[in-house]
Parts: structure tokens; sequence; C-alpha cells
């Protein structure tokens, strides 16, 4: 399985403004997933990020309020724009296991927007 | 969205006994993998299955996959604390790289 590492692991920040989730991956692979865990749910996936093209982004989230990067084929970041208290949560990224169907995780980084 | 319903929500158990984790979808996942998430931490993937009927075991865990391939259990026989958090199931659609996470279910196992 792959070793992920997220940054920061939690921040605190005031409604209005952005941060920037850093992912990375101690492997190569072709694709990543941004997922959102809000307080007591489970997980709701963003989108997915490929290296060399545009992410794509699940039904109800746009680029303008979470743009992904993936430079290469080991690291991806996502932003969280203007933000609300209604963007308090969990972020998670994953990638794609050999095994069919298998993701694994990073830590998470939570967030509280006040 | 494809919805997995998973029951219980909630589970509360002395250490010792037995319980089981349900997982049932109207779609039907070429894959379905479960997780583990603790305080803290991303979820962990305890196991995938593939196969409709398709039985694994994980020294106390029991994991079925349905024969149609739209539902699965996990069965924990002798609970232990160590075995408290959150457990998620999480389905392929066939032809689809992402995965739909079921709604679910915290357990507690009491010492």
């Amino acid at each position: 399985s792959a070793v992920i590492s997220q940054k920061p692991s939690r921040d605190i920040c005031q409604r209005g403004t952005s941060l920037t989730i850093q992912c990375q991956v101690d492997s190569q692979v072709t694709m990543m997933f941004w997922y959102r865990q809000q307080p007591g749910q489970s997980l709701t996936l963003i989108a997915t990020a490929n290296q060399g093209s545009e992410a794509t982004y699940e039904s109800g989230f746009v680029i303008d309020k979470f743009p992904i990067s993936r430079p290469n084929l080991t690291f991806s970041t996502l932003t969280v724009s203007n933000m609300s208290p209604e963007d308090s949560s969990i972020y998670l990224c994953s990638v794609e296991g050999q095994a069919q169907g298998t993701q694994y995780f990073g830590p998470g980084t939570r967030l509280l927007v006040l | 969205t494809q919805l997995l319903e998973q029951s219980p929500q909630f589970l509360s158990i002395q250490e010792g006994e037995n319980l089981t984790v349900y997982c049932n979808s109207s779609s039907v996942f070429s894959s379905l993998q479960w997780y583990r998430q603790e305080p803290g931490e991303g979820p962990v993937l305890l196991v995938t299955v593939v196969t409709g009927g398709e039985v694994k075991k994980l020294k106390r865990l029991t994991f079925q996959f349905g024969d149609a391939r739209k539902d699965s259990s996990l069965h924990i026989t002798a609970a232990q604390p160590g075995d408290t958090g959150l457990y998620l199931c999480a389905g392929e659609e066939t032809g689809a790289n992402n995965l739909f996470f079921g709604t679910g279910t915290r357990l507690t196992v009491i010492p």
C-alpha cells in the first residue's frame, strides 16, 4: 500500500479566506481523489485528479470553489476557496491501489472555519 | 449518486459479543470494500470483495458479498475494544474508477 501524507493536518481559518491542502504520495500513481467528510458523516467524493488533465468534479462541487492541481504523479493540492463555516470538515486525499477498486487514504486535514 | 445504506448506524456492545454490520444498495457493484476509520485518522482498507457470494475472513472479521453484488455484510466475532471505530463500506460501480461510500456504522466496544 502507498504511504500518503497531508499538510496541514489541521487548521482554523477565518471566513472568506482560502486554504490549500497538500497531498504527497511515496510512489507514482495515476489517479488521486479528494473527499470531504463532514462531522459525524461518511465520505463524499469532491473530485478525481489525474496528472496532465483537469480534475473531474462530482455533482455539487465546482472548480471555482475547490480548485485542484496535479503537477506530477506523486503530488496534488486542493484549495478550499472563500471559506464559510459550512466548509468545516475533514478533507481526505486517496490514491488508487493495485487491487480492483481499492483506495488508500491519507490521514486527513481537519478544517474549522470561524 | 449511488446510495449505500449501512445498518445499524450506531452500535455499542460489550467486549466478547458478536455483531453484524450490513451494507445495502439497489445498485450492482463490480467490487466492494470495507474500511475502518479511527478518530483523527483516514480510513484504512480492511478487505475487497469482487465475486458475488464471496466470503473473506480476516482473523475475527468475516466479510460477505451478496450473490447479486448489491449488498455486503461484516461480522465480528468476540469483539474487542480495539475494534472500536467507524466502519465504512464502499462500492465501485462497473466501469467507474471512483468509490461510493456507505453511510457508516459507528461501533463502540466496551471493556
